[in-house]
């Protein structure tokens, strides 16, 4: 079955530290990964996507297809980062796709 | 910029009542999805619209139905809310395809007494 794993439920570093949250899934295809992000009192909003390979306000996240991660890092991590961080794995159906989230991550900086 | 509206921010209903969820997304997308959001569970799906008058069943269906007759709105219906669907709901739309994220209204905070 499709399932996206995220095995902490709150990761708390200093600022300045680095930061990784770490995603699993298990997905017989070819995978299409996000991150989403959600910041107190905002809309959940979308951080990356693996296809784009881009790097978001600092934040990068490489596929491993051999250990089925997806793991977001950010080498220095700032006050502002404290948010709620989902991982997603896009399924392909016969009309549409349909996202499957993690249980999400709670990161904290602090000062 | 609001794309994704959800029409109430927060909702509270009485056990047996029946509930009208409305989200509008202006960006013309094919496909709109609702999920529930819980802590410790993530985002889990009820349903999802591919096109008008067109729709499939999610992870968590039950006690929900859903209705898209136009395009741009989704609606979800709780038949005779109970004390269990207490939650945020969370609308989104996209285009079709894997490699298009999600664009989210703000949500909907259910209390159900």
């Amino acid at each position: 079955a499709q399932r996206v794993t995220q095995p902490e439920k709150l990761l708390s570093v200093f600022k300045g530290a680095p930061v990784e949250l770490k995603c699993n899934y298990s997905y017989s295809g070819s995978p299409e990964l996000f991150w989403y992000v959600q910041y107190s009192r905002q809309r959940l909003q979308l951080l990356l996507r693996h296809i784009s390979r881009e790097s978001i306000k600092g934040f990068t996240a490489d596929l491993n297809k051999g250990e089925t991660s997806f793991h977001l890092k950010k080498p220095f991590a700032q006050e502002e980062d404290s948010a709620m961080y989902y991982c997603a794995l896009s399924l392909i159906m016969e009309y549409g796709n349909k996202l499957v989230f993690g249980a999400g991550t709670i990161l904290r900086v602090k000062s | 910029d609001v794309k994704v509206t959800q029409s109430s921010r927060y909702l509270v209903k009485r056990t047996g009542e029946k509930v009208f969820l409305e989200c509008v997304q202006d960006m013309d997308h094919e496909n709109m999805f609702w999920y529930r959001q819980d802590p410790g569970l993530g985002l889990r799906l009820i349903y999802f619209s591919y096109d008008v008058k067109m729709k499939e069943k999610g992870d968590i269906p039950e006690g929900y139905s859903v209705s898209r007759e136009k395009k741009e709105r989704f609606s979800l219906i709780l038949e005779s809310a109970s004390t269990n669907q207490t939650s945020m709901y969370l609308c989104a739309s996209s285009l079709f395809g894997a490699g298009y994220g999600y664009t989210f209204g703000s949500g909907t905070r259910l209390t159900v007494v």
